[in-house]
């Protein structure tokens, strides 16, 4: 798995909720990124980040936000969770820009 | 129309057969195209990387850019078992922030 740890691997959360999901790498690579996989859709890009607090938007972020304190931990909030983002997350990361991802075992998140 | 297409599957076939897997897209500035495997309550995992067109062989398996029909194809020789997951393909013009990937075809090998 690329040294990259998901946590929770599962949590079932309540309509208007916070929930932080967090990402968690050992390889010092510099990009790191959050999708979403839903059935008939391809992989989506939430946000992404390009160093330490550098991190910008992609295809999907609204209602999300992220943050990057340290090299090693991408965390992804959703501040009012709503059950359209019930998903599987899954944490990415890349050394360079153009270098294949690597992703970690994905959170699976239920909003009720 | 999706930028990416890729048939969903599922499909079916016996161990050993050659298995083929497609997609299309419709942006000819894509240059880097890429092949994950994904197992299932996993995350895609890397099988295939090319840059541009042509061919790359690895093991059991081949990857075939074909740039002029925007069509790239996964072979997989004497398929096993281990093969039964779902291969999702993933194209590029440059960076990874760019990344378009198709849905994915679920694939099952019969022992």
């Amino acid at each position: 798995d690329a040294g990259i740890t998901q946590s929770p691997r599962h949590k079932v959360t309540e309509t208007g909720t916070p929930v932080t999901l967090r990402c968690h790498q050992t390889e010092n690579h510099r990009y790191m990124y959050w999708y979403r996989q839903d059935p008939g859709h391809g992989l989506r890009l939430i946000h992404y980040s390009y160093g330490v607090k550098d991190t910008d938007k992609g295809e999907v972020s609204d209602g999300y936000s992220v943050s990057r304190s340290k090299t090693e931990d991408f965390l992804l909030t959703l501040e009012s969770a709503t059950s359209s983002q019930t998903s599987v997350y899954f944490c990415a990361i890349t050394g360079t820009t153009n270098s294949p991802l690597h992703f970690g075992n994905g959170t699976r998140l239920t909003v009720t | 129309q999706k930028e990416v297409e890729q048939d969903p599957g599922p499909l079916s076939v016996p161990e050993g057969a050659i298995v083929s897997l497609n997609c299309t897209y419709s942006n000819s500035a894509f240059q880097y195209f890429m092949w994950y495997r994904q197992y299932s309550r996993k995350g895609p995992e890397l099988l295939m990387y090319t840059y541009s067109s042509g061919n790359k062989e690895d093991g059991r398996f081949t990857a075939q850019v074909d740039k002029s029909s925007k069509y790239i194809s996964l072979f997989i020789r004497d398929s096993q078992p281990s093969d039964s997951a779902t291969y999702l393909c993933a194209m590029s013009v440059g960076s990874n922030y760019q990344l378009i990937w198709g849905a994915g075809t679920k694939l099952i090998i019969k022992p």
